[in-house]
């Protein structure tokens, strides 16, 4: 079955420090990748996006992705957090022989100044 | 650009009634999906339009249902609800061109209550 896995429910990051928010998949064919991130009482945001190409994506306020096709992971990071990056965070995947998309299960951040 | 907008963003129902939520896409965007996120089953996805058309389909029973207008706005309805509808429904827009790679653009969602 196809899955997409966030093995932490919450991750505690104190301001200026590197943050990592952990996503792996499971899938059969080329997955297509994303990063949303959700506000309280807000929709989700796009963040950013793996197609192809560089396994290393930039995306919005200073987020960026890796993607390892080795360990099926997509983790997205950051150099220096900051305590308005404190929301919950979704992976999700597309692959061509799904017809819907799957999202992870979230992933709280919290940014302690 | 306005983004995608959701009518009403709250709703208060009772069992056995029946709701619509409304969605209106970015400008341009032909395609839209509805999603339900609750506390226990995260987010799930319902049903894709693109140009009138169901393109796409989760795993929900025919209670939930859909449809698109030539202006590419979307509603959505349930029949005879329940109390596990309560959630906040979610719709998303996107160009439509390419189902699998395009960036989905979501609405502030509509929190649905079920008594």
């Amino acid at each position: 079955a196809q899955s997409v896995a966030q093995p932490e429910d919450q991750v505690n990051v104190a301001e200026g420090n590197p943050l990592t928010v952990k996503c792996t998949y499971s899938v059969s064919g080329n997955p297509y990748l994303f990063w949303y991130v959700q506000y309280p009482n807000r929709g989700l945001q796009f963040l950013l996006k793996y197609i192809t190409g560089d396994n290393l994506v930039k995306g919005s306020y200073g987020f960026e992705a890796e993607f390892n096709k080795s360990q099926t992971s997509f983790h997205l990071k950051k150099p220096s957090a900051l305590v308005s990056d404190s929301a919950l965070y979704f992976c999700a995947v597309r692959i061509s022989s799904a017809s819907k998309i799957i999202f992870g299960s979230g992933t709280r951040l919290s940014i302690r100044p | 650009k306005a983004g995608v907008t959701q009518t009403p963003r709250y709703l208060i129902k009772t069992r056995g009634q029946q709701v619509t939520l409304s969605c209106s896409p970015i400008s341009g965007h032909r395609s839209v999906s509805w999603y339900q996120q609750t506390p226990g089953q995260g987010l799930q996805f319902l049903f894709e339009y693109f140009s009138e058309t169901q393109r796409n389909k989760g795993n929900f029973p025919g209670r939930f249902s859909g449809r698109q207008f030539s202006n590419s706005r979307s509603e959505m309805n349930v029949s005879t609800l329940e109390l596990g509808d309560s959630a906040l429904y979610l719709c998303a827009s996107s160009p439509g061109a390419d189902y699998l790679t395009d960036t989905q653009y979501f609405g502030p969602g509509t929190r649905l209550t079920v008594l």
